[in-house]
């Protein structure tokens, strides 16, 4: 079975200083890997996927199969970025995305 | 406007009433479904469908049922045999083949 887990329930940073959300996971195949958002107000959204080894809105992400690790890192944080993330895993040829339990972000200024 | 709607926002109902919540969507996504998110507990998978007449259960269905009649539409049916029915309620779909699921405004559900 597929388990993802972020430790961090509450983070909290000042604004400017480098921030990173932590996400293990437990599958034994390929996994695809994603990270989620969720504004104050706002739905849940697809901030970046592993895939595609993008920047969105200065996160990035790297898979560590050795550590099976996909931790999102920020070198300068923003106020905005304060919100709800959620690291979440699909399997090979699965259709289900399994979600961690959440970290909250708070950028303090 | 396309997208996923959830109705209604907020719910509430008396214990042992059953309560169905609605999901729509224009995307034209065969994959829908229904999360379960409580503080601390992140999003729980409770129901899941693949194409219309079929769905598969989740890690948490107990207490829940869903039909899929219709490509735009699925409804989520929390039964009285759900023993916990307090919490916000997440629709989602996708592409078959695709990578990102798009997701509802969400209803909270309150049980009183």
């Amino acid at each position: 079975a597929q388990r993802v887990t972020q430790p961090e329930k509450l983070l909290s940073v000042f604004k400017g200083a480098p921030v990173e959300l932590k996400c293990n996971y437990s599958y034994s195949g390929s996994p695809e890997l994603f990270w989620y958002v969720q504004y104050s107000r706002q739905r849940l959204q697809l901030l970046l996927r592993h895939i595609s080894r993008e920047s969105i809105k200065g996160f990035t992400a790297d898979l560590n199969k050795g550590e099976t690790s996909f931790h999102l890192k920020k070198p300068f944080a923003q106020e905005e970025d304060s919100a709800m993330y959620y690291c979440a895993l699909r399997a090979q040829g699965a259709q289900k995305l399994v979600f961690g339990q959440g970290t909250r972000l708070t950028i303090n200024p | 406007d396309g997208g996923i709607t959830q109705s209604p926002k907020y719910l509430f109902r008396k214990e042992g009433q059953n309560v169905t919540l609605s999901c729509e969507q224009n995307l034209n996504h065969d994959a829908m479904y229904w999360y379960r998110q409580d503080p601390g507990q992140g999003l729980r998978l409770i129901y899941y469908s693949q194409i219309v007449n079929d769905f598969q259960k989740g890690d948490i269905a107990e207490g829940y049922s869903v039909s899929r009649e219709k490509k735009e539409s699925f409804p989520l049916t929390v039964t009285s045999a759900q023993k916990n029915p307090t919490a916000f309620y997440l629709c989602a779909s996708k592409e078959v083949g695709g990578t990102e699921a798009f997701f509802g405004q969400g209803t909270r559900l309150t049980v009183v």
